[in-house]
């Protein structure tokens, strides 16, 4: 089955700067890669997704790229702010119903 | 936004009983799961269901577990006999369509095996 990891497990970056995680994935059938906040408390958050025909992603201050050929893809942030803090989850799906998580990134922006 | 919703959000439960989680599903979804989040692990898949039926399991949900859409709003996960191991976070997801598709949780029903 799909297995997914996830670097670094924590991250501190100062306010205003980027933050990158990284995730790969072992089955090259996987096809679409969804990105997850989970804040304290809370249940994940879809923040952002890209499909296997798409190389990159963006959405205001979130980018997700895609390497199809090496198995992995990375989430940036940019321009941190202290609400970004929180732990951030990748994912794959090999089209089945099923997400198989990373272990997650436990990031914090210092102000 | 439409959310999905769980309750209770902490259960406290005695091994070997029997307990029942709650989700009302976003109300144009028809594609329902469960996860769960071992403490300081990652989240799990246990089972995905369509149109009154489990479309995907995996090993974790065996014949303890089950799932139910007993009317048309809520969607609900049933341990019958507990055991300590079965303490995690669960959480329930949905979508409108599966394969490749967002998949919306809730927030999470602690569960505490006594």
């Amino acid at each position: 089955g799909e297995n997914v990891e996830q670097h670094p497990s924590t991250l501190s970056v100062q306010e205003g700067d980027s933050a990158v995680i990284k995730c790969t994935y072992s089955d090259s059938a996987s096809n679409y890669f969804p990105w997850y906040k989970q804040e304290l408390g809370k249940g994940p958050q879809l923040i952002i997704d890209i499909r296997s025909n798409v190389g990159e992603k963006k959405d205001q201050r979130i980018a997700v790229t895609l390497n199809k050929t090496a198995k992995h893809f990375s989430l940036h942030i940019t321009e941190t702010q202290p609400e970004d803090s929180a732990v951030y989850f990748c994912a794959a799906s090999d089209g089945n119903e099923k997400l198989t998580f990373g272990t997650g990134t436990r990031l914090t922006i210092i102000p | 936004e439409p959310e999905v919703t769980q309750t209770p959000s902490h259960q406290v439960t005695q091994m070997g009983q029997e307990v029942i989680l709650r989700c009302v599903p976003i109300s144009n979804h028809l594609y329902f799961y469960w996860y769960r989040q071992i403490l300081g692990q990652k989240v799990e898949f246990l089972v995905s269901f369509y149109n009154n039926e489990i479309s995907e399991k995996s090993e974790i949900f065996d014949d303890q577990f089950s799932v139910e859409r007993p009317d048309g709003s809520n969607f609900t996960l049933k341990i019958r006999s507990t055991k300590l191991e079965d303490s995690a976070m669960y959480f329930c997801a949905s979508s409108h369509h599966p394969y490749n598709q967002p998949q919306h949780f809730g927030d999470g029903t602690r569960l505490s095996i006594l």
